[in-house]
């Protein structure tokens, strides 16, 4: 069983609709989550991290961690062309800042 | 700021040429990372330096060689590569060495795309 699951995709949504990227991970000692997005060629980028059971917002980003369920998810409200990028779910269980990647759901935004 | 810088860009080598690849923050963050990631697929954790002192290798062959003069550079010597080390090298840096929970957020570097012939 892999660390972290994501759903390779492609998964296309239209300008302006709301894009759901889902994670599972393993290890229910993993306490820290991260979502960077990466452009085709270039390196990861942060959009968020999470700590904590619940909702986090960042302008047009959201986050959601079930712990109970093992679960963390990126909601992209508004989507924009731009946002068109693979997204890749980090987990750590903090052994020296470990990430554990999953293998990258790749987005595309139809304008 | 929250910038990591890597040279060269670009680089282009035979199986028998030295190499190194240099990797920069000056964030004062404590942790340094190598990865290694090929196309369509996740980055891949090669080396971590905590406090400038090896930390972690993830079994990597002895042909990439990490160093870590002081907090704020990271290097990567390569030497007698192999054409399947061809890929895209990351460093990443994160203000803690996350010796202590939650972990600390990684900073990527534009990375280095390397292509050995």
């Amino acid at each position: 069983q892999k660390e972290v699951e994501q759903n390779s995709g492609p998964l296309s949504v239209p300008e302006g609709a709301i894009a759901s990227l889902n994670c599972t991970y393993s290890d229910r000692g993993s306490q820290s989550f991260f979502w960077y997005r990466q452009y085709s060629g270039k390196s990861p980028e942060l959009i968020m991290s999470i700590y904590s059971n619940g909702d986090k917002e960042d302008g047009r980003f959201t986050a959601q961690l079930n712990k109970a369920s093992q679960y963390v998810s990126l909601l992209i409200r508004d989507s924009q062309p731009s946002d068109s990028a693979t997204y890749l779910c980090a987990v750590s269980r903090g052994d020296f800042n470990k990430f554990y990647f999953g293998s990258g759901t790749k987005l595309n935004v139809k304008p | 700021d929250t910038e990591v810088t890597q040279t060269p860009k670009h680089l282009v080598m035979g199986m028998t040429n030295k190499k190194s690849l240099k990797c920069e923050q000056h964030m004062g963050h404590r942790a340094m990372y190598w990865y290694k990631q090929k196309a369509k697929k996740p980055p891949e954790l090669m080396f971590v330096y905590s406090y400038e002192k090896l930390s972690i290798n993830e079994s990597v062959p002895s042909r990439f060689s990490p160093e870590c003069p002081n907090s704020s550079l990271l290097n990567l010597h390569l030497h007698a590569l192999q054409p399947e080390d061809s890929a895209l090298y990351l460093c990443a840096s994160s203000q803690d060495p996350g010796t202590t929970s939650p972990a600390d957020t990684q900073y990527f570097g534009p990375g280095t795309r390397l292509t050995v012939l």
